[in-house]
């Protein structure tokens, strides 16, 4: 089946520092890719659609200054979480859909952010 | 707005035991319907996916059913195993591929 490779799986940092976080198609272009919140014991909450070579889409609330999205190709896609706060501490699961496959979603194995 | 519920938020059942998990959604206007597998902090695993023409999916020991006129879908997960312990998610896909997932079942199968 189709795999997303997501790095890092664990990250700690500073508050106010900035973090990349990076999601990779590994065996298929997308050019559509999503990114997810989740809290725990909560689901997945969509932040954004990164489409690649145009900017992405924010859902509302979603600060788009904050949660910097690039879709530079058509199997890489980075979420950067500029100026962290402890209260952006959060697993981020990124998925990119596979065409041909009925729209398919595939994930991938998601970042725990915790900001100190 | 599309809203997914998911019955029950926890459950636990002794192993070999058959068990229904259930998906319910406001807008049955869908393009698909996901059923997904999450283990304590990792990703998620797609189970089974359902089209909006389709009623059901097997893979195994799993069915999902869609009927999209009541807005519901189940998953039912034949003869539980210890290693079936995982919190379940079911996703809506909407119009502009958008995904609307449920809050999850969290389930324990006891050995």
């Amino acid at each position: 089946g189709a795999v997303v490779s997501q790095h890092p799986s664990r990250v700690i940092c500073k508050s106010g520092t900035s973090v990349k976080i990076e999601c990779r198609s590994l065996d298929f272009q997308a050019t559509t890719m999503f990114w997810y919140r989740q809290f725990p014991k909560q689901s997945l909450m969509l932040m954004a659609t990164s489409n690649e070579g145009s900017k992405a889409t924010y859902e509302q609330g979603v600060e788009k200054d904050k949660f910097l999205i690039n879709h530079a190709s058509l199997t890489l896609s980075t979420l950067t979480v500029t100026s962290a706060h402890p209260e952006d501490s959060s697993f981020y699961i990124c998925s990119a859909q596979k065409q041909g496959v009925g729209e398919k979603l595939f994930f991938g194995s998601g970042t725990q952010l915790s900001v100190l | 707005k599309q809203e997914v519920t998911q019955i029950p938020a926890a459950l636990s059942v002794p192993e070999g035991e058959n068990l229904v998990l259930n998906c319910s959604f406001t807008d049955s206007a869908i393009y698909n319907l996901q059923w997904f597998r999450q283990d304590p902090g990792k990703g998620l695993t797609s189970l089974l996916l359902i089209q909006s023409s389709q009623r059901e999916q097997t893979s195994g020991r799993l069915n999902a059913s869609l009927d999209k006129s009541s807005g519901r879908s189940t998953l039912y997960i034949a003869a539980s195993q210890p290693g079936d312990s995982a919190t379940y998610l079911c996703a809506v896909g909407t119009g502009g591929f958008k995904t609307i997932f449920g809050a999850g079942t969290r389930l324990f199968v006891k050995a």
